[in-house]
């Protein structure tokens, strides 16, 4: 079945480091994937997402290319800021879109 | 302004007493589904529905109940809660034939069964 992979947490970053949140998806059907994140006390926001092998999806300074020979989908930031403290979710769609499929989450705190 | 809304927020009940949680979404979507997020399994489908009169289960269906009568409204019956469904459950909404699929959530609803 479908299934995503996400890199356990937590993490805690200096402001200004380097981020990498490591995901891989079964590679069933041709799935669109997602960033999901969550901030403390609310619901799930989509952070970005790619449709297609070798998309870039890209928002507020975080990126993802849809990795098809390696089947992952890598979330990163080149300099994290306190405000992207938050719960990041990997996800991916089953091939007829009715279902989507999360990863467990990566809790990630940044420290000034 | 679009939204999800979910009520209620925060709920403490006893094993056995049923209940239902709202959903309702503005959007006119047609696609709704539920989740339960609990620590260390991310999100879990319950239900799923792509249309009114139309739903499916999704991977943790068990102890659940949905209806869909109205395109907006897509509501999460407990008949007889027990303690594991403790958990933090999600509402989400999306269009259909949109590339990407987008859903939107819900602020969510954290229930607790004594």
């Amino acid at each position: 079945g479908n299934s995503v992979t996400q890199m356990e947490g937590p993490v805690t970053l200096s402001e200004e480091a380097f981020l990498t949140i490591n995901c891989t998806y079964t590679a069933t059907g041709y799935p669109s994937l997602f960033w999901y994140v969550q901030y403390p006390g609310e619901g799930l926001q989509l952070l970005l997402k790619a449709t297609k092998a070798d998309d870039k999806g890209s928002n507020k300074g975080f990126e993802a290319t849809y990795r098809k020979e390696t089947t992952s989908f890598h979330l990163e930031k080149g300099s994290v800021q306190v405000s992207d403290s938050a719960v990041y979710f990997c996800a991916r769609n089953s091939g007829s879109a009715r279902q989507l499929t999360f990863g467990s989450g990566t809790q990630l705190t940044v420290l000034p | 302004e679009a939204q999800v809304t979910q009520n209620p927020r925060y709920l403490i009940t006893v094993t056995g007493k049923k209940l239902t949680v709202t959903c309702s979404q503005n959007m006119n979507h047609e696609y709704m589904s539920w989740y339960r997020q609990d620590p260390g399994l991310g999100l879990r489908q319950i239900y799923y529905s792509m249309n009114v009169e139309v739903t499916d289960k999704g991977d943790v269906p068990e102890g659940y109940k949905v209806s869909r009568k109205e395109k907006r409204n897509f509501p999460l019956i407990l008949e007889s809660p027990s303690p594991n469904q403790t958990s933090l459950y999600f509402c989400a909404s999306r269009a259909t034939g949109t590339s990407g699929y987008e859903q939107y959530f819900g602020p969510g609803t954290r229930l607790t069964v004594t």
